[in-house]
């Protein structure tokens, strides 16, 4: 079964402080994605990598980062966090050449105050 | 127009009933369409996917696929208070994304 990882299922932090949240995959997934969920505003795509230092920003990366050093880590860092930021954060892994199906961490409710 | 469109929701089953969810999607090259379960809380759980026309099966679950008409639907039959969750739709949208519907919130009543 894939598996993915993050590092924490409850964060909380304050404003200004920088916040990094880890997703690992023991699958040897190509693509990494870091998605996170509002409700009534469903899925938003923040970053994805298809590769080992490659990303690619989705819909709404500002105020986030990533980092890919290592094919099955991929990291998002918030540099200031806001109280906008407050949101449940989903990684998610998939395999290339397939149907692009994506499998999902448990996810990371991050609280800024 | 979104890629990914869901009939809205909410919906309330009686237990043993039959849920319907519909979805509806713009690319008409898409070719594979997949549904994730969501309990509160939790992160998305993949419990479908299909990419020929048709129906497919899978214990309670029925997932058909029509591309004439461009929409995908998921039956839940014998509905249980487990199934009580959200659903999202997904289709591929370039080489490596997935479009995800807004999802539809079901309630099983016991």
């Amino acid at each position: 079964d894939v598996k993915v990882t993050q590092s924490s299922r409850y964060l909380v932090k304050r404003t200004g402080e920088k916040v990094f949240l880890e997703c690992v995959q023991d699958m040897d997934h190509e693509n990494m994605f870091w998605y996170r969920q509002d409700p009534g505003l469903g899925l938003r795509l923040i970053y994805f990598s298809y590769d080992v230092k490659m990303k690619e920003k989705g819909d709404i990366p500002e105020g986030y980062s990533v980092s890919r050093e290592k094919k099955e880590r991929f990291s998002l860092i918030l540099e200031s966090a806001s109280t906008n930021q407050t949101s449940m954060y989903l990684c998610a892994s998939s395999q290339t050449g397939t149907f692009n199906e994506q499998f999902f961490g448990p996810g990371t409710r991050l609280t800024v105050l | 127009q979104k890629e990914v469109e869901q009939n809205s929701g909410p919906l309330s089953v009686p237990e043993g009933a039959i849920a319907s969810l519909n979805c509806t999607y713009s690319d008409r090259g898409s070719q594979s369409f997949f549904w994730y379960r969501q309990y509160s809380g939790k992160s998305p759980e993949l419990i479908m996917f299909i990419y020929s026309n048709g129906d497919k099966e899978d214990g309670r679950f029925t997932a058909q696929l029509n591309k004439a008409s461009q929409y995908v639907s998921l039956l839940i039959r014998d509905s249980q208070p487990s199934d009580s969750a959200t659903y999202l739709c997904a289709a591929p949208a370039g080489d490596y994304k997935l479009s995800f519907g807004a999802g539809t919130t079901v309630t099983v009543r016991a």
